[in-house]
């Protein structure tokens, strides 16, 4: 089965600090793409940052970062200089190979940024 | 500029009464799909176009169905929505179906059954 695992149901952090959100995952694949999706609230879901897993770099995206581990099937997230806009739930997700382009995502991390 | 459009934003229904959520897309994407997201889960794919070609997904209930009469526009039809299919409603829309794609989605469809 493929599923993605988010242990931290909500976490806070305050403005300018920096907060890492953990995500697992499995899949027996060797050829995925990650991603991590912001869903604002009452907002649309919006591409943070994505990583091919045949790519040892970690990718990054202006404040945001990724710490990919791929024997360990972690992909998790680390948000610098967090900002007010930053609040939001954040969802990991998967695409393998072979899933017809289907999103595995998993049960999300509200965030939410403190003044 | 708004790229995945859903309309409404909003809707209500009553316990039986069929409802059609709309989707329109400024990408000229191929893939367009539906996902179900009931609250503080993760959404949940339920069938997607690839052009033409309808894609459900095995656990998708037959009250569920979707029509894609052109490439810019999908349907999401319910047509004996019950209390649990309550729940935000979100389009998205690929460039391909390849797993390297990114899905841009739309603001999603708060449905609320009566």
């Amino acid at each position: 089965a493929q599923t993605v695992t988010q242990s931290q149901p909500e976490m806070s952090v305050q403005e300018a600090e920096t907060v890492t959100l953990s995500c697992t995952y499995d899949t027996s694949e060797n050829n995925y793409y990650l991603f991590w999706y912001k869903q604002p609230p009452s907002r649309q879901m919006i591409l943070v940052i994505r990583q091919e897993a045949y790519k040892q770099q970690n990718a990054t995206e202006n404040r945001f970062s990724v710490n990919f581990q791929k024997a360990a099937k972690s992909f998790s997230l680390k948000i610098s200089d967090s900002q007010l806009g930053d609040t939001a739930m954040y969802f990991c997700a998967f695409r393998t190979l072979s899933n017809t382009g289907k999103l595995i995502f998993g049960q999300g991390t509200t965030l939410q940024v403190k003044p | 500029d708004a790229m995945v459009i859903q309309n409404p934003r909003y809707q209500v229904t009553q316990f039986g009464k069929p409802v059609t959520l709309s989707c329109s897309q400024t990408l000229n994407h191929n893939v367009m799909y539906w996902y179900q997201q009931k609250s503080s889960q993760a959404p949940k794919l339920l069938f997607h176009y690839y052009d033409k070609d309808f894609n459900n997904e095995a656990d998708t209930p037959d009250n569920f169905q979707s029509r894609r009469p052109n490439t810019s526009f999908c349907f999401l039809d319910i047509r004996s929505p019950g209390l649990g299919d309550a729940a935000m409603y979100l389009c998205a829309t690929s460039r391909s179906g390849r797993y390297t794609d990114t899905q841009y989605f739309g603001p999603g469809t708060r449905l609320t059954v009566l």
